[in-house]
């Protein structure tokens, strides 16, 4: 079975743009989750989607934003990029709930010039 | 959500068994324990999971006392290749608002010859 797959892998953005990096995930999952990894502030939690619904959601400002598609894939924006934005976005995937594990993708690493 | 504490690092030598404490002090009732490894540029890679007493799987052993206030991952005859940040992460995978990981900044084993 194909893991999580995140496009791209790497990204340069200058400060201002916005950026939309894509998810999919395991084929049967439909929870979502996405991260925010970064060496001073380590793995944070963005937000999780199930069944195109956000049901979770991390302390992160407006500027980070979501959604998911009716096939589970997602996709993660962020607009006006910070440099402080750059880092590695892992997502993350679940069938739905009930002690299951989440299988992350090797993620999107973003730097922000 | 549960807030964990574990050490920032540590160090062995080949073939030693290491254990590495979490302190989860809040953990609410339906909590469960979740432990994850993580090698550079990767995405956190799922261990072991638990809710109360041991759980052995072929990688590694957990260990969680009565109280529930603390966890132990137990890795037997380490090899370099186990060197990674360990992550403890403590929550209710049944909740119907979502499963949230608080990764925290995990623990780093060096592995020495």
């Amino acid at each position: 079975k194909a893991g999580v797959t995140q496009t791209p892998r790497y990204l340069i953005k200058t400060r201002g743009q916005q950026v939309t990096l894509s998810c999919s995930p395991i084929s049967g999952h439909r929870s979502v989750s996405w991260y925010q990894q970064t060496p001073g502030q380590g793995l944070q939690f963005l937000f999780e989607y199930f069944s195109e619904t956000q049901r979770n959601k991390g302390n992160f400002p407006g500027r980070f934003s979501g959604r998911q598609f009716s096939n589970s894939r997602s996709e993660m924006n962020v607009s006006t990029l910070e440099l402080g934005d750059s880092a590695l976005y892992l997502c993350a995937s679940r069938r739905t709930g009930a002690q299951e594990t989440q299988y992350f993708g090797p993620g999107t690493r973003l730097l922000v010039l | 959500l549960a807030k964990t504490t574990q050490p920032i690092s540590m160090d062995s030598y080949e073939g030693q068994e290491v254990n590495i404490t979490c302190s989860h002090n809040n953990i609410a009732t339906n909590d469960y324990i979740t432990w994850y490894q993580q090698f550079p540029s990767q995405g956190p890679r799922f261990i072991i999971q638990g809710y109360k007493t041991k759980v052995t799987n072929e990688v590694a052993s957990l260990f969680i006392p009565a109280d529930r206030k603390s966890s132990t991952l137990s890795l037997p005859r380490v090899s370099l290749s186990d060197t990674a940040v360990y992550y403890c992460l403590v929550g209710d995978p049944n909740s119907n608002s979502g499963y949230a990981l608080n990764f925290g900044k995990g623990t780093s084993l060096l592995v020495t010859p």
